[in-house]
């Protein structure tokens, strides 16, 4: 299985902070990378496909960026309507994997 | 509108079965795959299985291979995830999730709500 470790843990940044979340893989994924926001009580929502698409409706503060085994999740703004847990997620393995999380804190 | 509501969770004892459920609606059931993804209390997110859109090909992790079952019912609009001789470790919230495409796990763009399966005596 290709394994996903995504760093850090958590994080706690002031509202308008850039905030950067980054997600490595055990092995070559190309492009076939994920990002979702999961907010608490709540299902997980997906924001980024590909590495780097925005998903239809989700603002443009979140971006991400990478390719090959390094990959780079960013809030440009942070709001407080942003807190939650975002997970990465590869999809080259049909044996679909996630990375741990990270949960973002407003300090 | 695309909507998916899980149902059929509850509490189970360990060695016992349970079949979730999870009814779709607002896109074309054929057209796409259907995933399950699980999370333990306090934990990340698992994958568990899917079911292309044709229906004729599954997959399953290794945590659930053997025991788990995963079907669809195209007159219904329906994903099953049969769930054998369940185990205190497979306690977790169970999320049914559309994929972006037709045949293998990848892109989940819409999840259900979730329901809670307890395994304990």
């Amino acid at each position: 299985d290709i394994q996903m470790t995504q760093s850090p843990s958590s994080l706690s940044a002031s509202v308008g902070d850039s905030v950067t979340i980054t997600c490595q893989a055990s092995q070559d994924i190309t492009n076939y990378l994920n990002w979702y926001q999961q907010k608490p009580g709540k299902a997980p929502k997906l924001l980024i496909y590909d590495a780097s698409d925005l998903e239809a409706g989700v603002p443009s503060r979140f971006s991400g960026s990478g390719s090959v085994t390094d990959f780079t999740f960013t809030i440009s703004s942070l709001q407080p309507e942003d807190v939650a847990t975002y997970y990465c997620q590869q999809y080259d393995d049909v044996l679909v994997t996630f990375g741990g999380g990270t949960k973002v804190e407003i300090k | 509108e695309v909507q998916l509501v899980e149902s059929g969770g509850g509490l189970v004892q360990p060695g016992g079965s349970l079949r979730l459920s999870c009814a779709v609606s607002g896109f074309t059931f054929s057209g796409h795959a259907m995933n399950w993804v699980r999370q333990a209390p306090g934990k990340g997110l698992e994958w568990v299985s899917s079911i292309s859109g044709s229906g004729g090909t599954t997959y399953y992790a290794d945590s659930v291979k053997g025991r788990f079952t995963i079907s669809k019912d195209k007159s219904k609009n329906t994903v099953f995830l049969q769930m054998n001789s369940l185990r205190a470790e497979d306690t977790a919230v169970y999320y049914c999730a559309k994929d972006q495409g037709p045949a293998v796990p990848g892109t989940f763009d819409y999840w259900g709500q979730g329901t809670l399966v307890s395994v304990s005596s």
